[in-house]
Protein backbone atom coordinates (compact mmCIF):
# COMPACT_ATOMS: atom_id res chain seq x y z
CA UNK A 1 0.00 0.00 0.00
CA UNK A 2 0.87 3.76 -0.85
CA UNK A 3 2.19 5.35 2.45
CA UNK A 4 0.84 8.53 3.41
CA UNK A 5 2.03 11.47 5.74
CA UNK A 6 -0.31 13.37 8.36
CA UNK A 7 0.89 16.01 11.06
CA UNK A 8 1.64 14.25 14.11
CA UNK A 9 -0.83 15.92 16.48
CA UNK A 10 -3.68 18.94 15.91
CA UNK A 11 -5.81 20.83 18.53
CA UNK A 12 -9.51 22.04 17.57
CA UNK A 13 -11.82 24.33 19.84
CA UNK A 14 -14.76 22.20 21.02
CA UNK A 15 -18.24 22.73 18.63
CA UNK A 16 -15.62 24.16 15.74
CA UNK A 17 -15.25 22.25 12.76
CA UNK A 18 -11.76 20.81 12.24
CA UNK A 19 -9.63 19.73 8.90
CA UNK A 20 -7.40 17.07 9.49
CA UNK A 21 -5.34 16.94 6.18
CA UNK A 22 -3.69 13.80 4.47
CA UNK A 23 -0.56 13.72 1.91
CA UNK A 24 -0.75 10.63 -0.81
CA UNK A 25 1.65 12.13 -3.60
CA UNK A 26 1.96 8.59 -5.13
CA UNK A 27 -1.36 7.33 -4.97
CA UNK A 28 -2.48 4.97 -7.46
CA UNK A 29 -5.39 4.90 -9.20
CA UNK A 30 -6.71 1.93 -8.04
CA UNK A 31 -6.42 2.94 -4.20
CA UNK A 32 -9.10 4.14 -1.96
CA UNK A 33 -8.50 6.60 0.59
CA UNK A 34 -9.90 5.07 3.98
CA UNK A 35 -9.65 7.23 7.33
CA UNK A 36 -10.67 5.58 10.74
CA UNK A 37 -9.86 6.75 13.95
CA UNK A 38 -8.94 5.65 17.73
CA UNK A 39 -10.25 6.30 20.98
CA UNK A 40 -8.65 6.06 23.90
CA UNK A 41 -8.41 2.37 25.07
CA UNK A 42 -9.81 1.07 22.00
CA UNK A 43 -10.26 -0.81 18.81
CA UNK A 44 -10.03 1.36 15.50
CA UNK A 45 -13.43 2.28 14.20
CA UNK A 46 -13.90 3.01 10.37
CA UNK A 47 -14.77 6.56 9.74
CA UNK A 48 -15.38 7.12 5.84
CA UNK A 49 -13.72 6.26 2.46
CA UNK A 50 -13.39 7.70 -1.02
CA UNK A 51 -12.28 6.91 -4.58
CA UNK A 52 -12.22 9.78 -6.40
CA UNK A 53 -15.49 12.50 -5.15
CA UNK A 54 -16.04 13.80 -1.95
CA UNK A 55 -18.15 11.81 0.16
CA UNK A 56 -20.26 12.76 3.54
CA UNK A 57 -21.66 10.61 6.04
CA UNK A 58 -23.15 10.59 9.74
CA UNK A 59 -19.66 11.12 11.14
CA UNK A 60 -17.72 13.26 9.07
CA UNK A 61 -16.90 14.47 5.43
CA UNK A 62 -14.06 13.42 3.03
CA UNK A 63 -12.68 15.77 0.42
CA UNK A 64 -10.47 14.44 -1.93
CA UNK A 65 -7.96 16.74 -4.12
CA UNK A 66 -8.77 16.74 -8.08
CA UNK A 67 -5.77 14.83 -8.72
CA UNK A 68 -5.91 12.14 -5.63
CA UNK A 69 -2.39 13.38 -4.08
CA UNK A 70 -3.86 15.15 -1.12
CA UNK A 71 -7.17 14.34 0.84
CA UNK A 72 -9.03 16.18 3.99
CA UNK A 73 -11.12 14.55 6.39
CA UNK A 74 -13.43 17.13 7.60
CA UNK A 75 -15.42 17.12 11.48
CA UNK A 76 -18.14 19.98 11.10
CA UNK A 77 -18.65 20.37 14.80
CA UNK A 78 -16.06 18.60 16.68
CA UNK A 79 -17.33 16.92 20.51
CA UNK A 80 -14.73 16.02 23.18
CA UNK A 81 -15.85 12.17 21.96
CA UNK A 82 -13.72 13.26 18.93
CA UNK A 83 -10.18 13.28 20.52
CA UNK A 84 -8.60 10.12 19.11
CA UNK A 85 -5.91 9.49 16.71
CA UNK A 86 -7.19 9.71 13.25
CA UNK A 87 -5.62 7.70 10.69
CA UNK A 88 -5.61 8.34 6.77
CA UNK A 89 -5.32 4.72 4.73
CA UNK A 90 -4.70 3.80 0.94
CA UNK A 91 -6.18 0.50 -0.30
CA UNK A 92 -5.09 -1.05 -3.17
CA UNK A 93 -8.18 -3.32 -4.14
CA UNK A 94 -5.86 -5.64 -6.05
CA UNK A 95 -3.63 -5.32 -3.85
CA UNK A 96 -2.80 -6.02 0.48
CA UNK A 97 -6.05 -6.99 2.32
CA UNK A 98 -4.38 -5.41 5.31
CA UNK A 99 -4.86 -1.77 6.36
CA UNK A 100 -1.30 0.10 6.68
CA UNK A 101 -2.16 2.59 9.39
CA UNK A 102 0.90 4.44 10.09
CA UNK A 103 1.35 6.84 13.27
CA UNK A 104 -1.87 9.02 12.24
CA UNK A 105 -2.92 12.65 13.99
CA UNK A 106 -3.63 12.86 17.11
CA UNK A 107 -6.61 15.15 17.50
CA UNK A 108 -6.88 17.11 20.86
CA UNK A 109 -10.35 18.86 21.23
CA UNK A 110 -10.51 21.91 23.75
CA UNK A 111 -13.27 22.48 25.56
CA UNK B 1 -25.28 -7.76 16.23
CA UNK B 2 -22.67 -6.89 18.98
CA UNK B 3 -19.66 -5.93 17.30
CA UNK B 4 -16.76 -7.64 17.63
CA UNK B 5 -16.16 -9.24 20.35
CA UNK B 6 -12.04 -10.61 22.21
CA UNK B 7 -11.49 -12.78 24.96
CA UNK B 8 -9.28 -11.75 27.75
CA UNK B 9 -9.22 -8.48 27.40
CA UNK B 10 -6.15 -8.37 29.72
CA UNK B 11 -3.92 -11.05 30.11
CA UNK B 12 -0.28 -10.59 32.35
CA UNK B 13 1.58 -14.13 31.93
CA UNK B 14 5.21 -14.78 32.77
CA UNK B 15 7.72 -15.14 30.12
CA UNK B 16 8.11 -18.55 28.74
CA UNK B 17 4.19 -19.15 29.05
CA UNK B 18 1.83 -19.91 26.50
CA UNK B 19 -1.19 -17.57 25.71
CA UNK B 20 -4.32 -18.23 23.65
CA UNK B 21 -6.66 -15.01 22.42
CA UNK B 22 -9.99 -15.55 21.42
CA UNK B 23 -12.07 -13.34 18.67
CA UNK B 24 -15.33 -13.26 18.01
CA UNK B 25 -16.20 -11.12 14.47
CA UNK B 26 -19.02 -10.16 13.39
CA UNK B 27 -21.66 -12.87 11.91
CA UNK B 28 -21.63 -13.65 8.42
CA UNK B 29 -18.34 -11.55 8.23
CA UNK B 30 -15.93 -13.89 5.68
CA UNK B 31 -13.00 -12.36 6.81
CA UNK B 32 -11.16 -12.20 10.15
CA UNK B 33 -7.71 -10.10 10.67
CA UNK B 34 -5.11 -9.86 13.15
CA UNK B 35 -3.50 -6.76 14.62
CA UNK B 36 -0.78 -5.99 17.15
CA UNK B 37 -0.24 -2.47 18.40
CA UNK B 38 2.66 -1.34 20.65
CA UNK B 39 2.66 1.73 22.80
CA UNK B 40 2.76 5.01 20.57
CA UNK B 41 2.46 3.16 17.17
CA UNK B 42 -0.75 2.30 14.73
CA UNK B 43 -1.38 -1.18 14.69
CA UNK B 44 0.57 -3.62 12.61
CA UNK B 45 -1.00 -6.40 10.31
CA UNK B 46 -0.04 -10.07 11.62
CA UNK B 47 -2.55 -12.20 9.52
CA UNK B 48 -5.89 -12.89 7.94
CA UNK B 49 -8.21 -15.08 7.26
CA UNK B 50 -10.88 -15.66 4.28
CA UNK B 51 -13.19 -17.59 6.08
CA UNK B 52 -11.53 -21.13 7.26
CA UNK B 53 -8.62 -20.32 5.05
CA UNK B 54 -5.43 -18.30 6.38
CA UNK B 55 -4.50 -15.99 3.42
CA UNK B 56 -1.84 -13.87 4.30
CA UNK B 57 1.03 -13.93 6.95
CA UNK B 58 3.13 -10.53 8.15
CA UNK B 59 6.43 -11.54 8.65
CA UNK B 60 6.05 -10.35 12.04
CA UNK B 61 4.14 -13.50 12.81
CA UNK B 62 7.21 -15.17 13.88
CA UNK B 63 7.34 -19.85 14.39
CA UNK B 64 6.25 -18.40 18.33
CA UNK B 65 2.69 -17.31 16.59
CA UNK B 66 -0.04 -19.51 15.34
CA UNK B 67 -3.71 -18.34 14.20
CA UNK B 68 -6.80 -20.38 13.77
CA UNK B 69 -9.89 -19.84 12.11
CA UNK B 70 -12.18 -23.57 12.22
CA UNK B 71 -14.89 -23.28 10.04
CA UNK B 72 -14.71 -19.83 9.30
CA UNK B 73 -16.20 -18.69 12.30
CA UNK B 74 -14.00 -17.42 15.52
CA UNK B 75 -10.44 -16.92 15.36
CA UNK B 76 -7.37 -17.87 17.91
CA UNK B 77 -3.96 -16.69 17.97
CA UNK B 78 -1.50 -18.22 20.23
CA UNK B 79 1.71 -17.27 21.65
CA UNK B 80 4.28 -19.72 22.70
CA UNK B 81 7.09 -19.31 24.89
CA UNK B 82 6.32 -15.64 25.30
CA UNK B 83 8.59 -13.42 25.27
CA UNK B 84 9.07 -9.82 27.07
CA UNK B 85 8.54 -7.85 23.16
CA UNK B 86 5.19 -10.05 23.00
CA UNK B 87 3.83 -7.19 25.40
CA UNK B 88 1.34 -5.82 23.32
CA UNK B 89 -2.49 -4.76 22.21
CA UNK B 90 -3.63 -7.45 19.93
CA UNK B 91 -6.59 -6.26 17.90
CA UNK B 92 -9.17 -8.41 15.80
CA UNK B 93 -10.96 -7.11 13.41
CA UNK B 94 -13.85 -8.49 10.49
CA UNK B 95 -14.88 -7.45 7.36
CA UNK B 96 -17.21 -8.88 4.40
CA UNK B 97 -15.34 -8.50 0.82
CA UNK B 98 -16.10 -9.96 -2.28
CA UNK B 99 -15.04 -7.11 -4.18
CA UNK B 100 -13.67 -3.78 -4.65
CA UNK B 101 -12.69 -2.16 -0.77
CA UNK B 102 -14.22 -3.20 2.25
CA UNK B 103 -14.68 -1.74 5.88
CA UNK B 104 -13.01 -3.35 8.78
CA UNK B 105 -14.38 -3.49 12.17
CA UNK B 106 -12.04 -3.90 15.05
CA UNK B 107 -12.83 -5.53 18.27
CA UNK B 108 -11.25 -3.74 21.47
CA UNK B 109 -8.53 -6.09 22.04
CA UNK B 110 -6.69 -7.89 24.76
CA UNK B 111 -3.85 -6.14 26.19
CA UNK B 112 -0.72 -8.65 26.67
CA UNK B 113 1.29 -7.64 29.46
CA UNK B 114 4.64 -10.10 29.37
CA UNK B 115 6.84 -10.12 32.67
Amino acid sequence: DAKTTQPNSMESNEEEPVHLPCNHSTISGTDYIHWYRQLPSQGPEYVIHGLTSNVNNRMASLAIAEDRKSSTLILHRATLRDAAVYYCILRDVSGANNLFFGTGTRLTVIP
Amino acid sequence: DTGVSQDPRHKITKRGQNVTFRCDPISEHNRLYWYRQTLGQGPEFLTYFQNEAQLEKSRLLSDRFSAERPKGSFSTLEIQRTEQGDSAMYLCASSFRTGGTDTQYFGPGTRLTVL
